[in-house]
């Protein structure tokens, strides 16, 4: 049975902090991603890797960072956190071939104060 | 980039057929996924299209038209929990697996 699992499913933080979020998979997958969801807006990548110690940014890394030291986990780093950084975070991984499905974790419900 | 555009929100009873559908512009075109997603849970895959034509898996079915830009997720014999929010996502040649989601359908099934 696949299984990506996050750290947490609530956190709240403080302006300024920082803050981890870990996100860990079984599957031996190459790729992992770390999107945000916001009500109206889906689904957006923050950033992506292919591979450990490889990243790529998405489509919103302002404001995050992220580390891959080993191939099962995948970390996003929120070095000062912001009030418009209050989202659901995602985490999710798939093999590398085109039409393999993206399998997500549960969801950590990030509230910046 | 791409633009995917899906309904905001469906209301559908119980025993009844829903179809969503999704438009998208995009270059290089290498497949569509279907995703559902339960309110406060992660999304969970239902359907992969990459060539023409009709997928079906039980009650569900998904419809590609890449000479469109198009595709439909219709889902039949609506029950309670099928009340959820349906991703439209496409993937592209050099994506690199990424995928572009769309805002999602929130499908509400009534007695």
């Amino acid at each position: 049975d696949v299984k990506v699992t996050q750290s947490s499913r609530y956190l709240v933080k403080r302006t300024g902090e920082k803050v981890f979020l870990e996100c860990v998979q079984d599957m031996d997958h190459e790729n992992m991603f770390w999107y945000r969801q916001d009500p109206g807006l889906g689904l957006r990548l923050i950033y992506f890797s292919y591979d450990v110690k490889m990243k790529e940014k998405g489509d919103i890394p302002e404001g995050y960072s992220v580390s891959r030291e080993k191939k099962e986990r995948f970390s996003l780093i929120l070095e000062s956190a912001s009030t418009n950084q209050t989202s659901m975070y995602l985490c999710a991984s798939s093999l590398v071939r085109v039409s393999y499905e993206q399998y997500f974790g549960p969801g950590t419900r990030l509230t910046v104060t | 980039g791409q633009n995917i555009d899906q309904p905001t929100e469906m209301t559908a009873t119980e025993g009844a057929i829903v179809q969503i559908n999704c438009t998208y512009q995009t270059s290089g075109f290498n497949g569509l996924f279907w995703y559902q997603q339960h309110a406060g849970e992660a999304p969970t895959f239902l359907s992969y299209n990459v060539l023409d034509g009709l997928e079906e898996k039980g009650r569900f079915s998904s419809f590609l038209s890449r000479s469109k830009g198009y595709s439909y997720l219709l889902l039949k014999e609506l029950q309670m929990k099928d009340s959820a929010s349906y991703l439209c996502a496409v993937q592209t040649t050099d994506s690199w697996g990424k995928l572009q989601f769309g805002a999602g359908t929130q499908v509400v099934v009534t007695p």
